[in-house]
């Protein structure tokens, strides 16, 4: 089955610097990956998704990740993060194969940006 | 922008009643997931709809919650009774299985207080 490990469930930066959430999957089939993003008292919204193809995905708002399989991770960045990317981030994953094709979340990323 | 409607926003409920959160799939999305979202667990999969029918409710306490899909615009999450520690904020999210692969669209959720 597969999972997700979201390391820091905090993070804060500076505006301005760099943005880097880090995510690490487990799964049995090569993975289908997302990183959603969810602001306070909404749903979540969707940032990228890496299905197939090219390994470096970019998403809305200036994110990117990128798969890399022999490490099986799918880290977000962004070069310089704004007041208004802090939110929570959730990177999930999905093996869409066969039947079972449902999506499955780590626990979380809140990221707090610092003035 | 098309969207995934949830119904009520806010719900605040007697221990022992019985609770009904309602979701309106995008039109034409075949694939309908139920999740819900705590500060201790994060997001968990209750139960998700292909075609209206059940394909995993395994993540869903049997004993008092009951999912349904009476027609392909609706979507029910039943808790009877409720109980204190089923208070969470409660996601459905719709997709497209077969045409191509994506995220799903969640909505806004329904946020469940028992007391």
């Amino acid at each position: 089955a597969q999972s997700v490990t979201q390391l820091g469930s905090h993070v804060s930066v500076s505006e301005g610097a760099l943005v880097l959430l880090r995510c690490n999957y487990s799964s049995s089939v090569p993975p289908y990956l997302f990183w959603y993003v969810q602001y306070p008292n909404q749903g979540l919204q969707l940032l990228l998704k890496y299905t197939t193809g090219a390994t470096l995905v970019k998403g809305i708002n200036g994110f990117e990740a990128e798969f890399k399989k022999s490490e099986t991770s799918f880290h977000l960045t962004k070069p310089s993060a704004h007041m208004s990317d802090a939110a929570e981030y959730f990177c999930a994953v999905s093996e869409w194969s066969g039947r079972d094709d449902k999506i499955i979340f780590g626990k979380g990323t809140r990221l707090h940006i610092l003035p | 922008d098309a969207r995934v409607t949830q119904t009520p926003r806010h719900k605040v409920t007697e221990m022992g009643q019985e609770v009904t959160m309602r979701c309106q799939p995008i039109l034409g999305h075949n694939t309908v997931f139920w999740y819900r979202q705590t500060m201790m667990q994060g997001l968990e999969l209750l139960a998700y709809f292909r075609n209206r029918a059940p394909l995993d409710d395994s993540g869903m306490p049997k004993d008092r919650f009951s999912a349904e899909m009476p027609d392909a615009t609706l979507a029910t999450l039943k808790i009877q009774p409720s109980e204190p520690r089923d208070s969470a904020v409660y996601f459905c999210a719709s997709g497209l299985r077969g045409q191509g692969i994506g995220g799903y669209t969640f909505g806004s959720g329904t946020r469940l207080t028992v007391v």
